[in-house]
């Protein structure tokens, strides 16, 4: 399939190890912020989501962090998987847009 | 169940040729959206459509695209005469509810797109 992010941030990590992987967004007005992982030749898949009216968020094994005052989103994951690897793109959406506007994404290696 | 689904998963087209993608959303799905997806980047949004109401085509790159939804349910991505530039994967997404706030969108796997 194809690859996406060839030329993306990498961070690579023990399996087992957390993985903290950051984002920078762009809107101090958005007020929805979403994570997807991708995997080469598949489309984004949902991970976590978070309201600007939160500052933490937890699922299964990932926590979102936002930090409003810096425009800073963070996802963490616990006890990587090598099933985890793949390219993380942090999404915002600014109060009455439709649309998602997605961070440059960064790859994440999983190392056995 | 039945996820978003898009044709062909690829597509080769010479330069000059016109193209028709197409997306199936997940059914009942109000909102529809078609992103652009260049190598190493991340997707770019293009088009929105609120049932068979195309209410924001401000990221469509140029007067070469063109996409409908007719019926509210399959949408079509079209492209005339294709350059190199177009060369990318394109995405649809689909979402349960309309209006503007924001909810999780549901991607399809995507065409990519080679312009010879």
């Amino acid at each position: 399939g194809e690859s996406v992010g060839l030329h993306l941030p990498t961070l690579s990590v023990q399996e087992g190890d957390n993985s903290i992987i950051n984002c920078a967004y762009s809107n101090s007005a958005s007020d929805y912020f979403i994570w997807y992982k991708q995997e080469s030749g598949k489309g984004p898949q949902f991970i976590i989501d978070i309201r600007s009216n939160m500052d933490k968020r937890q699922g299964q094994r990932v926590t979102v962090l936002l930090n409003k005052t810096v425009k800073h989103l963070s996802l963490q994951i616990a006890a990587t998987q090598p099933g985890d690897s793949a390219v993380y793109f942090c999404a915002e959406t600014p109060p009455g847009v439709y649309k998602y506007i997605f961070g440059t994404g960064t790859r994440l290696k999983v190392l056995a | 169940g039945a996820g978003v689904s898009q044709s062909p998963r690829y597509k080769v087209a010479k330069r000059g040729q016109d193209v028709a993608l197409r997306c199936d959303p997940i059914s009942g799905h109000v909102s529809l959206f078609w992103y652009q997806q260049a190598l190493g980047q991340g997707p770019e949004f293009l088009t929105y459509f609120q049932n068979e109401a195309q209410l924001d085509k401000s990221g469509l790159p140029s007067d070469r695209f063109f996409a409908e939804r007719p019926e509210g349910s399959v949408s079509t991505l079209k492209i005339q005469r294709t350059q190199q530039e177009d060369s990318a994967v394109y995405l649809c997404a689909s979402s349960l509810r309309g209006g503007v706030a924001a909810y999780e969108q549901y991607f399809g796997p995507g065409t990519r797109l080679t312009v010879t």
